[in-house]
């Protein structure tokens, strides 16, 4: 069964930093792009980031570009979000899932919340 | 980037109902277009890809078509555990781009 598990979330402070995880298993994590989306609370659900297989690609949404950095271990089965210069308006639940074919996601995990208040 | 516009924002309708939902991008995307259901405190769940195509283990009662810039989505027979919200998504470029969701309410 496919898994991906979140963690790391948690309340900082405006300008703070945070490092999401996601933790993979039941699949070939290193035969799949691993995106992160987030949902600000009662809102629709907003692309982060993507990251292909071998790290050989990555992409950023231009509302995180230069604070957010994705990243992965494949040896680890593991993805990783750094949040820096975090900013109220990065509220919200982030999910990490994995793309299927092209770039649309067929597994999601249960989602890890990020809260930035001072 | 790409704006998805969702309509209508809130739908209600009955068990059993035909139920429509529509999605609509600001530029060609071909058919590189997915939906998903997503329940309150849930993941997103992928139903619908490339425009038409039916995600393993959906039930068949849900349908997706269009190209270009409108697409629908259709519930042929409502059922209780399809009150949701639902969204569409662009895969055509980046930025990836989802619609501002639909919620399927009781009615």
């Amino acid at each position: 069964e496919v898994q991906l598990v979140e963690s790391g979330g948690g309340l900082v402070k405006p300008g703070g930093s945070l490092r999401l995880s996601c933790a993979a298993s039941g699949f070939s994590f290193s035969s799949y792009s691993i995106n992160w989306v987030r949902q600000a609370p009662g809102r629709g659900l907003e692309w982060v980031s993507s990251i292909s297989s071998s790290s050989s690609y990555i992409y950023y949404a231009d509302s995180v570009r230069g604070r957010f950095t994705i990243s992965r271990d494949n040896a680890k089965n593991s993805l990783y979000l750094q949040m820096d210069s975090l900013r109220a308006e990065d509220t919200g639940v982030y999910y990490c899932a994995r793309e299927a074919a092209a770039y649309y996601f067929d597994h999601w995990g249960q989602g890890t919340l990020v809260a930035v208040s001072s | 980037d790409i704006q998805m516009t969702q309509s209508p924002s809130t739908l209600s309708a009955s068990v059993g109902d035909r139920v429509t939902m529509t999605c609509r991008a600001r530029q060609s995307i071909s058919t590189w277009l997915a939906w998903y259901q997503q329940k309150p405190g849930q993941a997103p769940k992928l139903i619908i890809h490339k425009a038409s195509s039916l995600q393993s283990g959906v039930p068949s009662r849900f349908s997706g078509s269009g190209s270009g810039t409108e697409f629908t989505l259709t519930i042929s027979s409502l059922q209780p555990e399809d009150f949701a919200t639902y969204y569409c998504q662009q895969y055509n470029s980046f930025p990836l781009t989802f619609g501002g969701g639909t919620k399927v309410a009781i009615k």
